[in-house]
């Protein structure tokens, strides 16, 4: 079936340093991507998405692009805060027999120190 | 505030017992997810219900199950329980236009249950 392979971490990073998770991903069909964030103690947050190749997501200064020909989708931040201390999951949908299911990654803890 | 609301927030019990998990999406939403997130498995999909009917199954043991009512709440039951049901368990909704397909899900805040 579809899968998600993406960093585990947990990463450590000094507030303003460069941010990327790599995000890898096997499927039968062409999902949707995404990358959700949850803050300590909340639920998940839809961080941005992509639903075909080529297609670049962003929000909140993340940005991350649909690379059909290396089944990619990397989270990239150039200068990260304090703020986004948080656990990145990356997903993709899985369209079957007429109905959708979100598959994740095993999800990644960032700690941003000051 | 994602709009979805679930509660309890926390749930103690034994093994051996059934609990119930209840879940209110947002505002107009047709379709409800659950979804549990363990230490060993992840985040994995369980079901997804829309307007009232099933619509997808995904790795939901048997000795769970789960309904979706008239005003669109969902519950999701667990019966049986054993210490590996230990989990934070989520819910979303997603505005259901086109049956869910291609839809932002937008979770709520997760019950966390511990099982003795």
């Amino acid at each position: 079936g579809d899968s998600v392979t993406q960093m585990e971490g947990p990463v450590t990073l000094s507030e303003e340093a460069f941010l990327t998770i790599n995000c890898t991903y096997t499927a039968t069909g062409y999902p949707s991507l995404f990358w959700y964030v949850q803050y300590p103690g909340e639920g998940l947050q839809l961080l941005l998405k992509a639903t075909k190749a080529d297609d670049k997501g962003s929000n909140k200064g993340f940005e991350a692009t649909y690379r059909k020909e290396t089944t990619s989708f990397h989270l990239e931040k150039g200068s990260v805060q304090v703020s986004d201390s948080a656990v990145y999951f990356c997903a993709l949908s899985d369209i079957q027999g007429g109905s959708e299911k979100l598959v994740f990654g095993k999800g990644m803890k960032l700690t941003v120190n000051p | 505030d994602s709009g979805v609301t679930q509660t309890p927030k926390h749930l103690i019990t034994a093994t051996g017992q059934r609990v119930t998990l209840r879940c209110s999406p947002r505002s107009g939403d047709l379709s409800v997810y659950w979804y549990q997130q363990s230490l060993d498995q992840g985040l994995q999909f369980l079901i997804q219900y829309y307007n009232g009917e099933e619509r997808a199954k995904g790795n939901i043991l048997e000795r769970f199950s789960a309904q979706q009512f008239p005003d669109l709440h969902s519950e999701l039951n667990l019966s049986s329980l054993e210490l590996g049901d230990s989990a934070l368990y989520f819910c979303a909704s997603s505005a259901g236009r086109a049956g869910g397909l291609q839809e932002t899900q937008y979770f709520g805040p997760g019950t966390r249950l511990l099982v003795l």
